[in-house]
């Protein structure tokens, strides 16, 4: 099956720095990822959909300032997650399609101290 | 937009007993409906799909059946094994759009 390929898969960052998350369709080319976020013992919560070649759709609450989302090329999108504190720390995970099939990446746990 | 309830919360059973997770959705235009198992410290992993032009699926000691009138989905497995704990969530969509998950469901099975 195809393959997302998300790095690092774990990082910790000091508060107010910030960290860039990467999740690659390695065979396959995806014009949309969805990125989501997933705190202990709670669900996985869609923060945005990624278009490639253009602006990101945020759902309601997330803050499009701190969490920016650039997909540049039809393989790669990226999560950034600027000033970060501690209450960002969470496991977060993108996911693509290849035809009508869905795929998530390994997810990408961050701690912020 | 899309809205997925899931129950139980959580669910235990003895081993080699049968565990029903049911889920119901909002929007009547989805039409994927996947179930997720995920354990501790690592990502979700697809378990069983069902697509809204058929009613039930099976694979092995999972079953997934749909109910495109009542808007509800289940997942069924039988014969549980210890292995099988995990969190398992369900999730629906229209294709090409994002999933929306459930909250997910703790499975206990002790032997």
């Amino acid at each position: 099956g195809a393959v997302v390929s998300q790095h690092p898969s774990r990082v910790i960052c000091k508060s107010g720095t910030s960290v860039k998350i990467e999740c690659r369709s390695l065979d396959f080319q995806a014009t949309t990822m969805f990125w989501y976020r997933q705190f202990p013992k709670q669900s996985l919560m869609l923060m945005a959909t990624s278009n490639e070649g253009s602006k990101a759709t945020y759902e309601q609450g997330v803050e499009k300032d701190k969490f920016l989302i650039n997909h540049a090329s039809l393989t790669l999108s990226t999560l950034t997650v600027t000033s970060a504190h501690p209450e960002d720390s969470s496991f977060y995970i993108c996911s693509g399609y290849s035809g009508n099939t869905i795929y998530f990446g390994e997810g990408s746990w961050l701690t912020v101290v | 937009g899309e809205n997925v309830e899931q129950h139980p919360s959580t669910l235990s059973v003895q081993e080699g007993d049968s565990a029903v997770i049911k889920c119901t959705y909002s929007d009547s235009a989805s039409n994927y409906f996947p179930w997720y198992k995920q354990e501790l410290g690592k990502g979700p992993q697809l378990i069983i799909d069902i697509r809204s032009n058929v009613g039930e699926k099976k694979d092995q000691r999972i079953a997934v059946t749909l109910n495109k009138t009542a808007k509800h989905f289940s997942l069924h497995i039988t014969e549980t094994q210890p292995e099988d704990s995990a969190v398992y969530f369900c999730a629906a969509n229209q294709a090409g759009t994002a999933l929306i998950f459930g909250k997910g469901t703790t499975l206990s099975v002790s032997s």
